[in-house]
Formats: structure tokens, sequence, C-alpha cells
């Protein structure tokens, strides 16, 4: 059992630009999480894929996207950055009612 | 909608001491209700799970139930250690396709020895 590991830990971007976020699920789990957390609030929830399809939403413009591939793993994709977009993303894990496996996160700095 | 109400913090205690974090939740059917740890400088870590009414979870002598009469999740530990110092999140899961976490603010937790 591997657990959820995301790259890259950290990153710096400018404003504008495009950034790309990757995460490896647990070994088995079929649906993946994304979630947002700004310094000292708790997570948002992004989105979350089932088996390859988009299968929820939370409050987050279009230029916050997503896949997720057959072996489960998935990318983030930010478009277009802000200064807000500055945060912890983190990616869960989870296979139908078992908790969520979380990975340590990626820190985005923008500039 | 679902939503998830926790005790705001932060909560100082010195070393041996009682713990309990208040959490209320609303929501449609049955959910699953999850405590979570977050450590200064890391990710989330599970900590405990109830999946149905008057379930118990514990882990790393953490304890908390759930109860659907009176909608809560409260987090309980006997005797606190240095070590437990950290941000603790409630949450809770819908059922079927609708399986997002939704989450209470967090409570930070600081333990003294």
């Amino acid at each position: 059992e591997t657990g959820v590991t995301q790259s890259p830990t950290h990153l710096i971007k400018t404003r504008g630009q495009q950034v790309t976020l990757r995460c490896s699920s647990q070994s088995g789990h079929n649906t993946v999480s994304w979630y947002q957390q700004a310094l000292g609030q708790g997570p948002q929830f992004i989105f979350q894929y089932y088996r390859e399809e988009e299968n929820g939403r939370g409050n987050f413009p279009p230029r916050f996207s997503g896949l997720q591939f057959p072996n489960y793993s998935s990318e983030l994709n930010v478009n277009a950055l802000e200064l807000d977009d500055s945060a912890l993303y983190l990616c869960a894990s989870s296979l139908m009612t078992e908790g969520y496996t979380f990975g340590s996160g990626t820190r985005l700095t923008v500039v | 909608g679902n939503s998830v109400t926790q005790m705001e913090g932060p909560v100082t205690l010195s070393e041996e001491a009682f713990l309990t974090i208040n959490c209320t939740y609303t929501a449609t059917g049955y959910p699953s209700l999850f405590w979570y740890v977050q450590y200064p400088g890391e990710g989330l870590q599970l900590l405990l799970k109830a999946t149905k009414a008057d379930d118990k979870g514990s882990n790393k002598g953490f304890e908390a139930t759930y109860r659907k009469e009176t909608t809560s999740f409260h987090l309980e530990k006997g005797s606190v250690q240095v070590s437990d110092s950290a941000v603790y999140f409630c949450a809770l899961s819908g059922a079927g396709n609708n399986r997002k976490l939704i989450w209470g603010l967090g409570t930070s937790l600081a333990v003294n020895p």
C-alpha cells in the first residue's frame, strides 16, 4: 500500500501562468478529490472524479480543471493564475465509503 | 445543503487534561462522519470515522460517537499529550455518489507541558 503521492511539493508561479499538479492515488482507490486549503482555513472542495469522470464540483471557476487517468492517478490544472490561488492543494483518494486518504499536498505560491 | 459546525479555537490545555472538541452537522440521509488531524506543516490524516448512528470511532486514545438524535460527533480524549498539538477538522461525507467531504473550519489545539 503506497498511499497518496503528490507532486511537486512546492511551486512558485507568476500571475497569469498555468500550473499542473499531479496526484497518484492509493492502490485500489477509484475516487479522487481535490481540495484547496488557504492558510489558516479548512479545505475547500474543488472537484471529484470517479472512474475518470467528474462527479462533483465545488464553487470554483472553470479555469480550475482536472483529469483522472485509467490508473486512477489525477491532475489538477489551473489557468490564468491569480494571487488568491496561493494555497495548499490537497489530493485525496478513496474507495466507496471508506475514509479518504490524503497526500501531503502541493504548496503553490503565486507572485 | 450539508454543513458542519465545529467549535472555534484555539484551545489551550495542559498535558493530561481532558479534551472535548464539539462538532455538529446538518445533512440529508445518513452521512459518514470523520475527524481529521493536521500537524504543523503536514497534510491531513484520518484520525477516526463512523459510518452509521451510534458507531464509535476511536484511534490513538481519541473517541467520537455518531449521535443522530443530536446530530453530533464530538471528539474526546481523556489525557492529552504535547504531541497532540495540531489542528483538528470534523467532516462529513454524503451518501451515494455525493461523497465529497464537507469540512468544519478546524480547531487548533495547543497542549502545554
